[in-house]
């Protein structure tokens, strides 16, 4: 049974970076699509990007680029989302997902 | 970017009854090898979203056959044949066709 863990809840201040892993349990990692989605509190699901976890191909959503930087370590089965320039509006939680299987999420505050 | 269309926002039904939730897409999800990108994800009180429906009408393992999926190109529907208590929470669409995916604004259902 394939599952997504993720790393803890982060806070930061304005104008500064995070970094969210998604580790994915089983032996299938490099066949993964892994998208990273997040949602504002009380607000409906914003896609970012995704990562071909076998070729490490990525793609990113316009409303990001430039921020977003997403990767992945196969030898420890885990993707990683980074997003830099945090501002106010980031504040989110942020998931990690395959088609049918998200990760527990992780909150990002972002506050002065 | 692709905008999803889901009605209504909000639906209060009684244990029992059926209910039904439209999704329409501004453009079309039909790919050329004749599946239409659409799937329906819940996302119960406090909960990632877990998906209920692929390519439009398969019903993910495990979901109950209550939860039925249907449509093509533009327009497609979740049925609830009759609603159960642990069916609240907010029911969302999202295309899984074009970059950037994009999200339904989500249909909140509740039990009367």
């Amino acid at each position: 049974q394939v599952q997504l863990v993720q790393s803890g809840a982060e806070v930061k201040k304005p104008g500064a970076s995070v970094r969210v892993s998604c580790k994915a349990s089983g032996d299938s990692f490099t066949t993964y699509a892994i998208h990273w989605v997040r949602q504002a509190p009380g607000q409906s699901l914003e896609w970012m990007g995704w990562i071909s976890a076998g070729s490490g191909k990525t793609t990113y959503s316009q409303k990001f680029q430039g921020r977003i930087t997403i990767t992945r370590d196969t030898s420890a089965s885990t993707a990683y989302m980074e997003l830099s320039s945090l501002r106010s509006e980031d504040t989110a939680m942020y998931y990690c997902a395959l088609i049918d299987l998200w990760g527990q999420g992780t909150m990002v505050t972002v506050s002065s | 970017d692709t905008v999803m269309t889901q009605t209504p926002l909000s639906l209060s039904v009684t244990p029992g009854q059926p209910a039904s939730i439209s999704c329409k897409s501004s453009q079309s999800l039909l790919h050329s090898d004749g599946k239409s990108y659409l799937y329906w994800y819940l996302q119960k009180p406090g909960q990632s979203p877990q998906i209920l429906i692929y390519e439009a009408s398969s019903r993910f393992s495990g979901v109950p056959d209550r939860f039925s999926g249907s449509g093509s190109g533009t327009d497609f529907t979740l049925k609830i044949s009759r609603v159960e208590a642990e069916d609240v929470g907010v029911y969302y669409c999202m295309q899984g066709i074009h970059l950037p995916r994009t999200f339904g604004q989500g249909t909140k259902v509740e039990i009367k």
